[in-house]
């Protein structure tokens, strides 16, 4: 069964600091890795897009990395900021990506505080 | 530009009744998502819509979810018959299709969903 689990499941940090978020996923076959932001009342705003020959992937302060052998991702956040609270899903896509075939981690929420 | 929009942005109704829940998706966007969201879950494949092909019904949970999209633009989801187990934020996504076979390749752009609530 394909699966994605995210961890943390929630996360506090202090406004300035970095933090890592992980991805670990059972999907097959592996077609793409995304991330998602998504704000309280919001829909999720995607943050960036890995296929498998993709190590890393940068959208500003957010740094994604993929290493499709171990099936691991990570969501790096520099120097974070007030907005950056929000909760943050792992969304795995099989095959040629059809929407049946993605499978969505249930997200770590992060909160940025003074 | 304009995003994907949903209506109504809440919606709160007695067990049994139906209610419908409409999506705009991004303007030339020829694919069509919605998902549904419950409280700490993931998000939760339910159906999808690409051009005038037939649509992909897999994710619907029951025969009282149904789906329209009309002119290749508007969706509407109706849930006949609500049960409490329904509530859940609706999201409805929108993307452009590529790839090979028809097949979506691209981010897809979700609206700000719709939160119902089944008393």
């Amino acid at each position: 069964k394909n699966q994605v689990e995210q961890s943390p499941q929630s996360l506090i940090i202090l406004e300035g600091k970095n933090c890592t978020l992980q991805c670990n996923y059972t999907v097959s076959p592996f077609s793409n890795l995304r991330w998602y932001k998504q704000d309280t009342g919001r829909g999720p705003v995607s943050l960036t897009i890995m296929t498998f020959s993709e190590n890393t992937k940068s959208n500003g302060r957010y740094t994604a990395t993929l290493d499709a052998d171990t099936k691991q991702s990570s969501l790096h956040i520099t120097a974070s900021q007030l907005s950056d609270s929000a909760s943050y899903i792992c969304v795995v896509s099989a095959s040629a990506g059809t929407a049946s075939k993605l499978t969505f981690g249930t997200g770590t929420r992060l909160q940025v505080t003074l | 530009g304009a995003g994907v929009s949903q209506s109504p942005s809440n919606k709160v109704t007695e067990k049994g009744k139906d209610v419908e829940l409409r999506c705009d998706p991004i303007s030339g966007h020829t694919a069509l998502y919605w998902y549904r969201q419950s409280l700490g879950q993931g998000l939760e494949f339910l159906i999808y819509f690409q051009g005038n092909s037939a649509p992909d019904k897999s994710g619907l949970p029951s025969d009282r979810f149904s789906a329209e999209r009309t002119g290749g633009s508007v969706s509407t989801l109706t849930i006949q018959r609500t049960q409490q187990e329904d509530s859940a934020v609706y999201l409805c996504a929108s993307s452009l299709a590529g790839g090979r076979g028809g097949r979506p390749q691209g981010t897809q752009y979700f609206g700000p969903g719709t939160r119902l609530t089944v008393l």
